[in-house]
């Protein structure tokens, strides 16, 4: 099974409103990141949070980790049309595994 | 663009045949990383290597088997192939074993059994 579930599946949203996914894992973890999939392509890399770290801003993303719950979230303020993509989150593992969930698909209508 | 490098792009073979993906790392990255990734789905991890070296593996058959070589580029075999073997398969590359970092994908090779 995944290690790292994503939630909700899908979201559509409107151009300019915020748009939230949340993330859920089950073992103990390196680090947490996020990354970004346009069509099946390759990923991007968006943002990386640390075991000891609670919470990191890039740009638009906010990301928090809470550890006691396993879990993070992925805020995308101010959505665009140009963020429509896959988000995954991958959780780094022992034994130099990164384990992905099966992604949240985000919909951003202009 | 990341500096990461797959060939072919897109690729049909058929059932029972033998295939070799190829991933050039980025600049001063010494660790690749391969992914199957399903339509619809996740990727899911294959393998690592470091330095040359087999460090991590994924719940994959030994028919899935990998090279890196001293430049750092690396191969993805897979032998026997089963119509389920259908999928994106992504190669990322980092800068090192135990280095907090963030890994940088290629665009992927579609392969396609039938």
């Amino acid at each position: 099974s995944q290690q790292g579930e994503e939630d909700p599946q899908a979201l559509s949203i409107q151009e300019g409103e915020n748009a939230t996914m949340n993330c859920s894992y089950k073992t103990s973890i390196n680090n947490l990141q996020w990354y970004r999939q346009n069509s099946g392509r390759g990923l991007v890399h968006l943002i990386l949070i640390r075991s000891n770290e609670r919470e990191k801003h890039s740009g638009r993303l906010r990301v928090t980790l809470d550890t006691s719950k396993k879990s993070s979230s992925l805020l995308i303020t101010a959505s665009r049309a140009a963020d429509t993509a896959s988000y995954f989150c991958a959780t780094e593992i022992a034994g130099f595994k990164t384990i992905f969930g099966a992604g949240t698909r985000l919909f951003v209508k202009a | 663009e990341t500096g990461v490098t797959q060939s072919p792009t897109h690729l049909i073979k058929t059932r029972g045949q033998q295939v070799t993906l190829r991933c050039s790392s980025q600049s001063g990255h010494n660790t690749v990383s391969w992914y199957q990734q399903a339509l619809g789905q996740g990727p899911q991890f294959i393998f690592q290597y470091y330095r040359e070296e087999e460090n991590g593996r994924g719940n994959f058959p030994p028919r899935f088997s990998g090279l890196q070589f001293p430049n750092y580029s690396s191969e993805l075999n897979v032998n026997a192939l089963e119509l389920d073997d259908s999928a994106l398969y992504l190669c990322a590359s980092s800068r090192g074993q135990g280095v907090i970092t963030e890994a940088f994908f290629g665009q992927g090779t579609r392969l396609t059994v039938v």
